[in-house]
């Protein structure tokens, strides 16, 4: 299994750009997150899905949109890139929401927005 | 609101030493608390996941523990290898906030000198 994959690894984007940052497992995992990491603040949960047809925010949602159309893809769109999303994005995934479950992760997308 | 804190932010130790990461937490109503591993330009690698009914869990040379009452885990590391370098992060579960509830920690980066 290639596990939980992320592309691109680096993207440098001019403010107002849109992108879609790609998420793939081959796990049969229902369910999938994205998070970003910025120094001095930890992860943080941006949005989520339980499974296909089904995604909810998380804690920062704001300027970015998911879709989760199958089980193994979650994409990422930045709408209208600011520079206050430079950050590094990652995706996970588990079995399910079980207490129990261990989360996978991504290598990570680091993006800069200039 | 959850709130985890890591101590210390940075600890660099000798390589053979054992050694202690704390991760507290303010919200005891917890369903497990993770302990991740990142290396540098990297995704998490899950280390050990501690339900909120159980007191430990070993991998290895890993040891978490979990005490819910005072709000604390601490993840022990027997005879440490410059191979174990790299920043750990704790995460806690809650029982609210969305189907995800994870809260994570800023992360300590450790140094094992060889």
């Amino acid at each position: 299994n290639a596990g939980v994959t992320q592309t691109p690894k680096f993207q440098v984007l001019k403010t107002g750009q849109s992108m879609t940052l790609q998420c793939a497992q081959d796990m049969n995992h229902e369910y999938m997150s994205w998070y970003r990491q910025d120094p001095g603040m930890g992860l943080r949960l941006i949005h989520y899905s339980v499974g296909a047809g089904i995604t909810d925010q998380g804690e920062v949602p704001n300027g970015y949109n998911v879709s989760r159309s199958t089980t193994e893809d979650f994409p990422l769109r930045l709408l209208s890139a600011a520079p206050s999303q430079t950050s590094v994005y990652f995706c996970a995934s588990s079995y399910s929401n079980r207490l129990t479950d261990t989360q996978y992760f991504g290598p990570g997308t680091r993006l800069t927005v200039l | 609101k959850q709130e985890v804190t890591q101590i210390p932010a940075a600890l660099s130790v000798p390589e053979g030493e054992n050694l202690v990461l704390n991760c507290s937490f303010t919200d005891s109503a917890i369903y497990n608390l993770q302990w991740f591993r990142q290396d540098p330009g990297k995704g998490l690698t899950s280390l050990l996941l501690i339900q909120s009914s159980q007191r430990e869990q070993t991998s290895g040379r890993l040891n978490a523990s979990l005490d819910k009452s005072s709000g604390r885990s601490t993840l022990y590391i027997a005879a440490s290898q410059p191979g174990d370098s790299a920043t750990y992060l704790c995460a806690a579960k809650n029982s609210g906030g969305g189907a995800d509830g994870l809260t994570f920690g800023k992360g300590t980066h450790l140094i094992i000198q060889p």
